[in-house]
């Protein structure tokens, strides 16, 4: 039972490539959800899914694009790196959106470098 | 919307001193609040919750929190931390029917010195 899972771990960019995230859970959960950890900022939430083929816009969504296709992906893609977008990406889940009080595991982060 | 906020950004203590770190939200209606940490290099892995019940809250690894309601606060607590206490310290809003969204507060970064 591996959890979530994401990969790369690592990546670096240059201003305009594309590249996309990969995130994985093996634990059934409907929700998923994908932060952006920067110094002194927290975790902000880029873009959410209830469900295969619902998504939804966070707080900060601009320059990120996703897709729920299966309950177990939820895959954030990167159409044209900017150095803004250098940060650590994690991924979340829980278990179904209706139970908000739910706890949401995280996986353990990309770090992406936009140069 | 609502925020958090996260009053100590840096916090250095002894070991065996006692801990007390902020957190502050806005928003008036009903809602969850979390405690999150991330030990060097490692993801986030929550420490504690409130749903609802009891205020005092108790989590893993000897750490508390108390919910006040009319301060909007929700303040994480553990008498005596440890070396292997050093990590950022999140707290998180989930407002009660807007599903599964959490706002985080700033993190505070917290060393323990032997």
């Amino acid at each position: 039972n591996a959890g979530v899972t994401q990969t790369p771990k690592f990546q670096v960019l240059k201003t305009g490539q594309s590249m996309t995230l990969q995130c994985a859970q093996d634990m059934n959960h409907e929700y998923m959800s994908w932060y952006r950890q920067d110094p002194g900022m927290g975790l902000r939430l880029i873009h959410y899914s209830v469900g295969a083929g619902i998504t939804d816009q966070g707080e900060v969504p601009n320059g990120y694009n996703v897709s729920r296709s299966t309950t177990e992906d939820f895959p954030l893609r990167l159409l044209s790196a900017a150095p803004s977008q250098t940060s650590v990406y994690f991924c979340a889940t829980s278990g179904s959106p209706t139970q908000n009080y739910n706890e949401q595991f995280f996986g353990p982060g990309t770090r992406l470098t936009v140069l | 919307a609502q925020s958090v906020s996260q009053h100590n950004h840096h916090v250095i203590l002894s070991e065996a001193a006692s801990l007390e770190l902020g957190c502050n939200y806005s928003y008036g209606g009903t809602v969850n609040l979390f405690w999150y940490v991330q030990y060097p290099g490692q993801h986030l892995q929550l420490l504690l919750k409130y749903f609802s019940g009891d205020p005092l809250v108790k989590g893993i690894k000897g750490f508390e929190a108390e919910f006040i309601k009319s301060k909007f606060s929700f303040n994480l607590r553990k008498p005596s931390v440890q070396w292997s206490d050093t990590a950022e310290y999140f707290c998180a809003v989930n407002v009660l029917g807007g599903g599964n969204k959490l706002t985080f507060g700033t993190g505070t970064q917290l060393k323990v010195e032997l």
